[in-house]
This record gives C-alpha cells, structure tokens and sequence, in this order.
C-alpha cells in the first residue's frame, strides 16, 4: 500500500528558531499533501492543503508566513515552522491522498513530528 | 458545513468486552466514511471506511456500516484486547471538498484493561 514517510518524529528547538519538517511519498507520487496540527488529548485540524508546484491553501486562521509550506516535487512536502514560540508546540502530521483516488484507500498518514519549542 | 461528532472518552474496558463507539455527521451530499486508530506516539492508521449508504467496513474484528437514514457510523468489536488500546478517530471525505478535506471528530480514547 500507500506508504507516507515523516521526518523527524521528534524536535526540541530553542524559541525563536525555525523547524522543517519532511513529508515524503515512498512508492506513489502524491500531487496533493494535506498537514494537519494536533494538540493534546484533541482531534487533528488541518492546516493547509499542499500541491505540487503551486503555493498551499491554509485554512482559517492559520498564519501562512509562520508555516511556510513547499511542495517543490511530486514526492516531498515540507513544512517550516518560522520563528517557533512554545505555543506552537504540538504534534504535526502530514498526509497524502492515495494514487488510486479515496474511494480505494482513503489518506494515508505519516507517523507524526512531536515539536517541543523550549 | 461537514462535520464528526463522537462519543467522549475515555472509554475503559476489560479484556473481551464488548466495543461500541458512536459515531454521527453532517454532511452535503454522500461522503465517504472512515475510522481511524492512533497508537501511543504514532500517527494515524486508516482502520475501515465504508464509501456508500449500507457499506460495511470491517478490519482486524472492528465493524461500522455507513448508515444514511440515521447518519452514523458506529464503530464496533465483539472482544477487544489490550493491543486495541488507542484513541479511534471517525472522519469523513465529501465530494463537495474535491475529495479533499478530511473532517475529524475529536477522537475517542480507548483503554482495555487485562
């Protein structure tokens, strides 16, 4: 199936420094990678909608100059927290839509980035 | 607009006991369903989906049939085990969105105990 690789799965940064995190599709190309924010003990809200080679579409009230997105190839996503502060600590997941549309497998996930902003 | 609403947890449980978490949503439309399970410290791994009215998604003895009439998609397990400890989340994808939100309920924290 569809394998979604994340990197790192853990960070711990110092406050104002920037964290990149990777997503990338190991045996499909993903056109479209979705990221997503979890806090703890709460549901995942998405972020921003990837596409390869055009900018991200964030949602509401997500701050794009602080989550820089780049979806530069058909494989890799990446996301840039700018400037982290600790209230951007949190768990990120990346995913990316299954080649074979989702009506057959749906989304598969990546493992998750825990950041810790110190 | 869509969404997922789910039953609070969490939800402790003995071994082989009975699981059922509800599930409902709001939706234009015919979405597709979906259950997902996060282990400790792991992402999310897509358990069973169901993608029209009176499908039934089933994987690892978990089942949930995608009901129209009462919108709902309750997940169940006839004998749970401590592995299934994990926190279940139902989601669904609309046609509206292109196929491209994922809408998440807030997740249902499962805790079987020997």
């Amino acid at each position: 199936g569809a394998v979604v690789s994340q990197h790192p799965s853990r960070v711990i940064c110092k406050s104002g420094t920037s964290v990149k995190i990777e997503c990338r599709s190991l045996d499909f190309q993903a056109t479209t990678m979705f990221w997503y924010r979890q806090f703890p003990k709460q549901s995942l809200m998405l972020m921003a909608t990837s596409n390869e080679g055009s900018k991200a579409t964030y949602e509401q009230g997500v701050e794009k100059d602080k989550f820089l997105i780049n979806h530069a190839s058909l494989t890799l996503s990446t996301l840039t927290v700018t400037s982290a502060h600790p209230e951007d600590s949190s768990f990120y997941i990346c995913s990316a839509r299954d080649p074979l549309g989702v009506l057959n497998y749906g989304y598969t996930f990546g493992s998750g980035t825990r950041l810790t902003v110190v | 607009g869509n969404s997922v609403t789910q039953m609070e947890g969490p939800v402790t449980l003995s071994e082989e006991a009975f699981l059922t978490i509800n599930c409902t949503y709001t939706a234009t439309g015919y979405p597709s369903l979906f259950w997902y399970v996060q282990y400790p410290g792991e992402g999310l791994q897509l358990l069973l989906k169901a993608t029209k009215a009176d499908d039934k998604g089933s994987n690892k003895g978990f089942e949930a049939t995608y009901r129209k009439e009462t919108t709902s998609f309750h997940l169940e397990k006839g004998s749970v085990q401590v592995s299934d400890s994990a926190v279940y989340f139902c989601a669904l994808s609309a046609r509206t969105d292109s196929w491209g939100k994922l809408q998440f309920g807030a997740g249902t924290q499962v805790v079987v105990t020997p």
